[in-house]
């Protein structure tokens, strides 16, 4: 069936970088954008960026640019985001998205991977 | 950017009562591009809802969604008890945000 499975947690220190990766299965990886969104403890969801694993664009939101990095290795259908110079209030689950059938990185997820909580703390 | 504003920010209610959540958009939404999720603890969120109506596959239809340009709803018909949950809406008309949440608790 149509997944996507990530990485386990992860515990930082201040000013590391984390490198989560989502793999997917039961489809075309290159035919879906894929989205990273997050949520902090008892909050609600933030957009971080999308990109497309068919060439690689991706764009960032503006909270997270020169600190996300999102890319992919389309021979294993996994996508990774890199977010770097960690700081304790980036602790929160992070959530690759699918986008279902669509020509435009913007549109409903139609499938989310399980989340993987990253901790941030000295 | 679009800010989505969702109300109330919790909703008591019982089973089988109706439920009516609210979604509204600081500018008008091209095409109605609104979607609605499900999330409960410990789970990624699930899409209920695309462009504003539409429901997702598998979707039972006591959900529905309505609304156009900037006020948006999102009703559960008759609440069962997995329903009670927590739903946001997700804009993707202009770049991407989410609400801020409303919470189904049982009364």
């Amino acid at each position: 069936q149509v997944q996507l499975v990530q990485s386990g947690a992860e515990v930082k220190k201040p000013g590391a970088s984390v490198k989560v990766s989502c793999k997917a299965s039961g489809y075309s990886f290159t035919g879906h954008y894929l989205h990273w969104v997050r949520q902090a403890p008892g909050q609600g969801l933030e957009w971080m960026g999308w990109m497309n694993p068919n060439g690689g664009d991706t764009d960032t939101a503006q909270k997270f640019q020169g600190r996300v990095t999102m890319t992919s290795d389309t021979s294993i259908s996994t996508a990774y985001m890199e977010l770097s110079r960690l700081r304790s209030d980036d602790t929160a689950v992070y959530f690759c998205a699918r986008v279902g059938y669509s020509l435009s990185p913007f549109n409903a997820f139609d499938v989310w991977g399980q989340g993987t909580m990253v901790t941030v703390s000295s | 950017e679009i800010v989505l504003t969702q109300s109330p920010g919790t909703l008591s209610l019982s089973p089988g009562e109706r439920a009516t959540l609210s979604c509204r958009a600081s500018q008008s939404l091209s095409s109605n591009y609104l979607a609605w999720y499900q999330q409960k603890p410990g789970q990624a969120p699930r899409l209920l809802i695309y462009a504003a109506s539409s429901r997702a596959t598998g979707i039972p239809d006591r959900f529905s969604g309505s609304g156009s340009g900037t006020d948006f709803t999102l009703t559960i018909r008759r609440l069962e008890p997995e329903d009670f949950a927590v739903y946001y809406c997700q804009q993707y008309g202009r770049s991407l945000t989410f609400g801020g949440g409303t919470k189904v608790e049982i009364k």
